[in-house]
């Protein structure tokens, strides 16, 4: 398994403002992933960080709103640029050693915008 | 395009009335099913790995098995602890993606 570090827990952002979320694992890992989870539903996937590569993003999510970093293969970052209280919500963040074996998660970054 | 749903939404019980959650999938080709419990505030934690129809797995008082269209999480002598929101989710041999279903909400009563 995997231990993996998010900060900010959580945050109050003023809108308009962006926010940087930062992902730290305790040993290298291919995959890393990046989730949002609105208040009381599941968790949709915003895009797939590989290090070496560019982020690849779902559909619905675009890259100057939430501009992620790889730089190596134990550290990621999530922006969330120009807020709206419609960005509120819980970010966590995900690895994969395969695309066989299961993925870990953060314990979240929990964030109102207001 | 992968679809994941978890019936029931909630599911109330006594400590120890044995139960089962189930996670329905549709797939164009299956590499994995992953259950994950999540508390409260925090990420979901993993559970099982399934990955071929007719597998099952054991943790403590949980066992999930597998089908071709379907997974069941047996929960037996369930207790307070156990109380949490399930989430199944679904990774198809063509992509990285887990696709999440929408989760159970489990409560165990004393």
């Amino acid at each position: 398994s995997a231990v993996i570090s998010q900060k900010p827990s959580r945050d109050i952002c003023q809108r308009g403002t962006s926010l940087t979320i930062q992902c730290q694992v305790d040993s290298q890992v291919t995959m890393m992933f990046w989730y949002r989870q609105q208040p009381g539903q599941s968790l949709t996937l915003i895009a797939t960080a590989n290090q070496g590569s560019e982020a690849t993003y779902e559909s619905g999510f675009v890259i100057d709103k939430f501009p992620i970093s790889r730089p190596n293969l134990t550290f990621s970052t999530l922006t969330v640029s120009n807020m709206s209280p419609e960005d509120s919500s819980i970010y966590l963040c995900s690895v994969s050693q395969t695309l066989n074996t299961e993925a870990f998660f953060g314990q979240g970054t929990r964030l109102t915008v207001v | 395009e992968d679809q994941v749903t978890q019936s029931p939404e909630a599911l109330r019980l006594q400590e120890g009335e044995s139960s089962s959650l189930n996670c329905s999938y549709t797939v164009s080709g299956l590499r994995g099913l992953f259950w994950y419990r999540q508390d409260p505030g925090k990420g979901p934690e993993f559970l099982f790995t399934l990955y071929s129809a007719g597998e099952e797995k054991e943790k403590e008082r949980l066992k999930a098995t597998l089908t071709k269209k379907e997974s069941f999480l047996h929960i037996t002598a369930p207790k307070p602890e156990d109380s949490a929101t399930y989430l199944c989710a679904v990774r198809e041999t063509s992509g990285s993606r887990l696709t999440f279903g929408e989760g159970t909400q489990l409560t165990v009563n004393p």
